[in-house]
């Protein structure tokens, strides 16, 4: 079963403070994950995406990070900041052209100050 | 617009009422999404629509839930009979048939079966 499972479910950190967000998936055949940051009462939005030849891939203070053999990917915050605050999910597209994007539920990252 | 566009934003009703939610996609999108989000909960997949092909309704909860789109654009889910626990917010995402892309969400529509 095609499954994308987060952790941890939700977390609190200090504004400044790094965190990391796992992700690991039973998705098959893999075609490539984003990571989604999905604000209080909005939809979500694109934060970066893996591609199976990808390791490492930065966007500003975050980074992802993909092991296709164990099937897990990260995001790292560096430097929280309040805005970080909001649910980041973990979204895996299979390599088919007629199947649904499969969703982590989220971890819910709330930076306090 | 640019984006993907949904109507109402909110949506009360009162149980056993039929709802109709609205989603216009990104122009030129052939790929369409309903989801559902509950409140502390993850994304649940309803249904896909993807250009003329016949959509995938594998997530679609009950008999009572159905989805249209029409001229490959506008779609619409309907909710039959409403029950308290279709409260959610429902979203709708497309995005281009290459697999490489992103999916663009809307803001969602909250309902709220009273």
């Amino acid at each position: 079963k095609n499954q994308v499972e987060q952790s941890p479910q939700s977390l609190i950190i200090l504004e400044g403070k790094n965190c990391t967000l796992q992700c690991n998936y039973t998705v098959s055949p893999f075609s490539n994950l984003r990571w989604y940051k999905q604000d209080t009462g909005r939809g979500p939005v694109s934060l970066t995406i893996m591609t199976f030849s990808e390791n490492t891939k930065s966007n500003g203070r975050y980074t992802a990070t993909l092991d296709a053999d164990t099937k897990q990917s990260s995001l790292h915050i560096t430097a929280s900041q309040l805005s970080d605050s909001a649910s980041y999910i973990c979204v895996v597209t299979l390599n088919s052209g007629n199947t649904p994007l499969v969703f982590g539920k989220g971890t819910r990252l709330s930076v306090i100050a | 617009g640019a984006g993907v566009s949904q109507s109402p934003s909110n949506k009360v009703t009162e149980k056993g009422k039929d709802v109709e939610l609205r989603c216009d996609p990104i122009s030129g999108h052939t790929a369409l999404y309903w989801y559902r989000q509950s409140l502390g909960q993850g994304l649940e997949f309803l249904i896909y629509f993807q250009g003329n092909s016949a959509p995938d309704k594998s997530g679609l909860p009950s008999d009572r839930f159905s989805a249209e789109r029409t001229g490959g654009s506008v779609s619409t889910l309907t909710i039959q009979r409403t029950q308290q626990e279709d409260s959610a917010v429902y979203l709708c995402a497309s995005r281009p048939y290459t697999l490489a892309t992103e999916a663009f969400f809307g803001q969602g529509t909250r309902l709220t079966v009273v």
